[in-house]
């Protein structure tokens, strides 16, 4: 069974701190790795990875996937009050229509 | 922009009531897909549809159909809702290999079956 895991579950931290968020999955097929932002309502996408060891960054948001491992990482740095939000993982197949596996989020607090 | 739209944001139904949760994509995607977030299990993958009148089971399709009888158009149906479907629905679309699974999400449509 695929299955995708995302550590920590929750966190809090305070504005200005740097966050490192986790995501480790066991899946057939592997294609390609999805960071997702949802704050209110739909997530929004961050970052798709497919390749090792090369760094994606957008702004103060980072992330980089080892596929030998199995894992991936979203970095944010100087954190603000708006990141705080969900963050989800989430794995695509090969297989007809792009599925995606999700995992279960990590919700983000960044306090002032 | 992509734009998904859903019919309802927010929704009370009663145990036993026929549900339907409509979905809209204006990008001429092909597949389609219907999630259910729950607080700690993430999205789980109800079904998806790569085509008009496809559709696929997901993780968890049990007492849950789709429609699709247009393109742009996709439908979750629940045939006699029960309190454990409960939840945040979100339906999302991607298109047919070009994105290597990046998906656009609706705004989703709170269910609440009392």
């Amino acid at each position: 069974e695929d299955k995708v895991v995302q550590s920590p579950l929750s966190l809090v931290v305070h504005e200005g701190d740097t966050v490192t968020l986790n995501c480790s999955y066991e899946v057939t097929n592997f294609r390609s790795l999805l960071w997702y932002k949802q704050e209110k309502k739909a997530p929004t996408f961050l970052f798709m990875l497919t390749s090792s060891g090369i760094e994606k960054k957008s702004g103060r948001l980072s992330s980089i996937l080892d596929k030998k491992e199995l894992f991936s990482i979203l970095n944010i740095t100087a954190t603000q009050t708006g990141d705080s939000a969900v963050y989800l993982c989430a794995v695509g197949l090969y297989n007809a229509g792009n599925m995606l596996t999700f995992g279960g989020g990590t919700r983000l607090m960044v306090k002032p | 922009d992509v734009k998904v739209t859903q019919s309802s944001r927010y929704l009370v139904k009663r145990t036993g009531e026929k549900v339907f949760l409509e979905c809209v994509q204006d990008m001429d995607h092909e597949n389609m897909f219907w999630y259910r977030q729950d607080p700690g299990l993430g999205l789980r993958l109800i079904y998806f549809s790569y085509d008009v009148k496809m559709k696929e089971k997901g993780d968890i399709p049990e007492g849950y159909s789709v429609s699709r009888e247009k393109k742009e158009r996709f439908s979750l149906i629940l045939e006699s809702a029960s309190t454990n479907q409960t939840s945040m629905y979100l339906c999302a679309s991607s298109p047919h290999g070009g994105g290597v699974g990046t998906q656009y999400f609706g705004p989703g449509t709170r269910l609440l079956v009392l």
